[in-house]
């Protein structure tokens, strides 16, 4: 598989901590998108970041991508219950035109 | 505007039926894609469509499965003789070119009894 894993699976924190999920990856990349999706339904974009990129901010998330280490990292800071959601990387390779090869996503759980 | 709508939302059949998903994509969105998730998975891809035709296919997991643009915009993903197996959440996302930010319908949900 050129899709890595993300870890941790699953990440309990309480409100105001900062959550950090990582995404590992195999092949060369075009770009890296990290999506939210809550009850197993519709994903939201959250931030595409480019193989030129090393950083990027939306808010209070911010993604990393290091592609020596072909890997990225998406760290919410001050986290919400609203936040409780899976968390999904998705790479887009050079050879593979722009599909979304996934991971399988970590769980977010935000207590109050 | 409109984001990516999907119908219906949910479509229960029977082993052996016939059914038809249907995505209306962003206006203006060239790239269209199909994915599949199952439970407690992340979405697999299917295929992807430039304008009308089918530009990578490599996703469908067999020849009951079938997909049309026939007009560079609306798709419908068709599955021939469905099996229980086929029971999961089928997403479509457009976007502008194959570069960019794909954006996702709400989804199908299948059930196969």
């Amino acid at each position: 598989s050129q899709q890595g894993e993300e870890d941790p699976q699953a990440l309990s924190i309480q409100e105001g901590e900062n959550a950090t999920m990582n995404c590992s990856y195999k092949t060369s990349i075009n770009n890296l998108q990290w999506y939210r999706q809550n009850s197993g339904r519709g994903l939201v974009h959250l931030i595409l970041i480019r193989s030129n990129e090393r950083e990027k901010h939306s808010g209070r998330l911010r993604v990393t991508l290091d592609t020596s280490k072909k890997s990225s990292s998406l760290l919410i800071t001050a986290s919400r219950a609203a936040d409780t959601a899976s968390y999904f990387c998705a790479t887009v390779f050079y050879n593979q035109g722009g599909k979304l090869i996934f991971g399988q996503g970590t769980e977010l759980s935000v207590k109050p | 505007g409109a984001g990516v709508s999907q119908t219906p939302s949910n479509k229960v059949t029977e082993k052996g039926k016939y059914v038809e998903l249907r995505c209306d994509p962003i206006s203006g969105h060239t790239a269209l894609y199909w994915y599949r998730q199952s439970l407690g998975q992340g979405p697999e891809f299917l295929i992807y469509f430039q304008g009308t035709g089918a530009a990578d296919d490599s996703g469908l997991p067999n020849d009951r499965f079938f997909a049309v643009r026939p007009e560079g915009s609306v798709s419908t993903l068709k599955i021939q003789r469905t099996e229980r197996g086929d029971s999961a959440v089928y997403l479509c996302a457009s976007s502008s070119t194959q570069w960019d930010t794909q954006y996702f319908g709400p989804g199908t949900r299948l059930t196969v009894l």
